[in-house]
């Protein structure tokens, strides 16, 4: 089972691009890497999933080196509303999802 | 609009009255789940269900039950609550067993006095 390292917390300012760094050494063949947002009191919401080099989407970019031990999620020009928890997911070979403790983003004015 | 619902939102019970938290999702997905969420201790996997009458523990499954009768219907009941199971509980659920794109559901705050 592949566990995941991050950050606990992060700052930054608006309009800034950030990136959280997730490793997770023991990743499998199988596994895909995901990466959840969470709000206060609120559901995790799926932003972003890969497999290796680079996925951008609407929201994010997550990048992956080719050993695949870590990876990091890009969120370009932060604003206020991005305050939130961000979770990296690292999905074994059964699909269970693992939420470990995430990184607490606070996005400053 | 797809999306899960869980009801009911906020609920304060007395300890050893059973009671039952409903799940409904509208994608007809296979896999369900239910987590509860604890300061510190972050989300933690309670029961999952990979398709109809099938279900099986997660990593904190005492006290809790469910049922997968219908695949769009996943409750979790607490047959004799206690203060220990004072929480934040999320319904989740996601197209098949491989697929990491999960939906959640509103949340449910259980207080147990």
């Amino acid at each position: 089972l592949a566990k995941t390292t991050q950050p606990i917390s992060m700052d930054s300012y608006e309009g800034q691009e950030v990136n959280i760094t997730c490793s997770h050494n023991n990743i499998a063949t199988n596994d895909y890497i995901t990466w959840y947002q969470q709000f206060p009191s609120q559901g995790p919401r799926f932003i972003i999933q890969g497999y290796k080099t680079k996925v951008t989407n609407e929201v994010a970019s997550l990048f992956i080196p080719a050993d695949r031990k870590s990876s990091t999620l890009s969120l370009p020009r932060v604003s206020l509303s991005d305050t939130a928890v961000y979770y990296c997911l690292v999905v074994w070979g059964g699909g269970k999802l693992i939420f470990g403790q995430g990184t607490e983003l606070s996005v400053k004015p | 609009e797809a999306q899960v619902t869980q009801n009911p939102r906020y609920l304060i019970t007395v300890t050893g009255k059973k009671l039952t938290v409903t799940c409904s999702q509208n994608m007809n997905h296979e896999y369900m789940s239910w987590y509860r969420q604890d300061p510190g201790l972050g989300l933690r996997q309670i029961y999952y269900s990979m398709n109809v009458e099938v279900t099986d523990k997660g990593d904190v499954p005492e006290g809790y039950k469910v049922s997968r009768k219908e695949k769009r219907n996943f409750p979790l009941i607490l047959e004799s609550p206690s203060p220990n199971q004072t929480s934040l509980y999320f319904c989740a659920s996601r197209q098949g067993f491989m697929n990491t794109e999960a939906f959640f559901g509103q949340g449910t705050r259980l207080t147990v006095v």
